[in-house]
């Protein structure tokens, strides 16, 4: 399979705990994304990288927040000191550079539960 | 399922008829507008775009319309069949030098055999 993956699926913590999802996006693919989404509720964009840099944050994205792409490959969404509101999914998708478009490629996503 | 939620526009279709689930969007500056599917436990699907200067893209069983005047975009779906059953999403592409799409609130299509 040559799609993104992200690992783990799923992750249960204890709140103040941290945790760390990683995400291998499709390997040709310059821009890697991470989303979060609440049951219910669009995706929300967290961040966007651009081979190894980050170019754009959301102010969804607290300081306890962190993300990584060192290598312009896998990338790392790390979060600290987690609280019951961080529960969610957060969903990596990548896409090839070039013009606008509309598709992104999207792995199956972590799932988060803050106990 | 993790998008079954309680609030959720829900469309409820017979296998075989055509569907359409609708999305109002804000930005007017949007350069492409997209229609996502999600089946339960699974990721954002792609399924179709449409550039704004555009008013209709015709995918296969899929049409998405574009009306930039009242700011509605349309996703039909030609006789619907069980699988298309998930959630399904209007997104934005608000900068076409990131792709960084904004997600609108998804419509989840049920097809009753």
């Amino acid at each position: 399979d040559t799609g993104v993956s992200q690992d783990p699926r799923h992750k249960i913590t204890k709140r103040g705990q941290n945790v760390t999802f990683r995400c291998d996006p499709i390997s040709e693919h310059n821009r890697l994304y991470w989303y979060r989404q609440t049951l219910g509720q669009g995706p929300e964009f967290l961040t966007y990288f651009q081979n190894e840099a980050q170019l754009e944050k959301s102010r969804l994205l607290s300081d306890r927040f962190s993300a990584e792409r060192p290598k312009g490959s896998f990338s790392t969404l790390e979060i600290q000191r987690t609280e019951q509101g961080d529960s969610a999914m957060y969903l990596c998708a990548s896409s090839p550079s070039g013009g606008p478009t509309g598709e992104l490629f999207f792995g199956e996503g972590s799932r988060l539960t803050v106990l | 399922g993790e998008n079954v939620g309680l609030h959720l526009p829900t469309l409820s279709v017979q296998e075989g008829d055509n569907s359409i689930i609708n999305c109002a969007y804000s930005n007017s500056a949007s350069d492409y507008f997209i229609w996502y599917k999600q089946e339960s436990g699974k990721g954002p699907q792609f399924i179709i775009d449409i550039r704004s200067n555009m008013d209709k893209r015709q995918g296969q069983r899929v049409t998405v319309l574009l009306n930039k005047t009242v700011k509605h975009l349309s996703l039909q779906i030609a006789a619907t069949q069980p699988g298309d059953s998930a959630v399904y999403f209007c997104a934005e592409n608000r900068n076409g030098a990131t792709n960084k799409l904004i997600f609108g609130t998804g419509t989840l299509l049920a097809v009753q055999p």
